[in-house]
């Protein structure tokens, strides 16, 4: 079976730190992944996407940056944290070629 | 992709089928109706997709028009666990399998 596991669960940084999340599926080989945000009460929001190791793409400008260093991992990171980088951040996968995606449990962060 | 609209919210009791409606009346041929329930503090979790035909699963049926101008996901006998925001979301094949999600309705189940 395949799991999805994110990590950290929660995170409280200050405006101006850098950041790290962490995104890994196990059970399913070259998985596409992508990463969404949702602000609080916002909607869910698709960030990156990637279809293969080393290769992400960006779909929307939130001064954050992806990158895919192993087929089962996906990191979301900045060097400055932004107050609007709050929010729930959800990392998800498919198979290649169109299909549901299946999402992992989020992270919550709080940008103070 | 095309937009969708959706009522804000539902209420049901349990043990009740429940019709959720979704219009999608600028859908195009290559656009599949995919549908997403979320409760907060969780991902969002597939429940079922279509493209023409009605479909069936062990959360749900999925009924879509002749036209496919619009589409109902009904959910037969539900319980609390199903108290969730439903997202009806259209995507068309190829791209980068992009998911636009809306406000959906949000489903209350009484007990």
């Amino acid at each position: 079976a395949q799991t999805i596991h994110q990590w950290p669960v929660a995170e409280i940084k200050a405006v101006g730190s850098p950041l790290s999340l962490g995104c890994t599926i196990k059970g399913k080989s070259s998985p596409n992944l992508y990463w969404y945000w949702q602000a609080t009460g916002g909607t869910l929001q698709q960030l990156f996407y990637s279809i293969t190791v080393g290769q992400v793409e960006s779909v929307v400008q939130l001064n954050l940056s992806a990158s895919r260093p192993k087929d089962d991992q996906f990191i979301l990171s900045t060097e400055k944290l932004l107050l609007s980088h709050s929010g729930f951040y959800l990392c998800a996968w498919s198979l290649q070629g169109p299909g549901e995606q299946y999402f992992g449990p989020g992270t919550r962060l709080t940008v103070l | 992709d095309a937009k969708t609209t959706q009522p804000d919210s539902m209420e049901s009791t349990e043990g009740e089928t429940v019709h959720l409606p979704c219009s999608h009346a600028t859908i195009s041929g290559n656009e599949y109706i995919y549908w997403y329930r979320q409760v907060p503090l969780q991902g969002p979790e597939y429940v079922t997709h279509g493209l023409q035909q009605n479909t069936t699963n062990s959360m749900a049926f999925l009924a879509i028009a002749s036209d496919r101008k619009s589409s109902t996901l009904i959910l037969p006998h539900v319980s609390l666990r199903d108290a969730a925001v439903y997202h009806c979301i259209l995507r068309a094949t190829g791209g980068n399998n992009k998911l636009t999600f809306g406000q959906g309705t949000v489903l209350s189940v009484i007990p």
